[in-house]
């Protein structure tokens, strides 16, 4: 079937240091792929998206990156900060529907 | 501006019961989702709307669970009976129009226990 997974279920880093979150996915109709953030006791918060037609987006201090030929996408985060410590999510969608991988939780030591 | 609204949010009843959960989706948008978190299963789609009318219930995971939506800024997911596989944190997101290209907006979920 297809599926969305994350390489690395936990992530742990220092503060200052950037991040880098993989996430590999299968389905090669996918043509839209988002990042999601999410704290405990909340719902999921949208970070960055890219589209297939692109292989970077950058943000405020986030970077999507898309490998289309490896079906490969990585989700960077300069300078971490304690406050980016959460569960991360990739989704990619088809024709408005996403399908969510499993999630990185990213720690930040002080 | 306020976000997707859900309630309860949390709920605690006996097997059995009827539990209906409630959603207030971002005005404007068009599209509506249901999610069920756990730790086994991670975060799965349900059913999702357009304009009121339900789209795809594939993930709808048995005949206990149905959804509505009887106008654009209300929805309800039903679970009658409960059972304790069924507890589990439920999100409703939303998308504008077009949702192809657009995030989707969570709730802060239901969390849901059956006992």
């Amino acid at each position: 079937g297809e599926s969305v997974g994350l390489h690395l279920p936990t992530l742990s880093v220092q503060e200052g240091d950037n991040s880098i979150i993989n996430c590999a996915y299968s389905n090669s109709a996918s043509d839209y792929f988002i990042w999601y953030k999410q704290e405990s006791g909340k719902g999921p918060q949208f970070i960055i998206d890219i589209r297939s037609n692109m292989d970077k987006r950058q943000g405020q201090r986030v970077t999507v990156l898309l490998n289309k030929t490896v079906k490969h996408l990585s989700l960077q985060i300069a300078a971490t900060q304690p406050g980016d410590s959460a569960v991360y999510f990739c989704a990619e969608a088809n024709a408005g529907k996403s399908t969510f991988g499993d999630g990185t939780t990213l720690t930040v030591k002080p | 501006d306020a976000g997707v609204i859900q309630s309860p949010r949390h709920e605690v009843t006996e097997m059995g019961q009827e539990v209906t959960l409630r959603c207030k989706p971002i005005s404007g948008h068009d599209y509506l989702f249901w999610y069920r978190q756990t730790m086994m299963r991670g975060l799965e789609l349900l059913i999702y709307f357009n304009n009121n009318v339900p789209i795809d219930d594939s993930g709808m995971p048995e005949d206990r669970f149905s959804a509505k939506m009887p106008n654009a800024s209300f929805s309800t997911l039903k679970i009658q009976p409960s059972e304790p596989r069924d507890s589990a944190v439920y999100f409703c997101a939303s998308s504008p129009q077009r949702a192809d290209y657009q995030p989707q907006h969570f709730g802060d979920g239901t969390r849901l226990s059956i006992l």
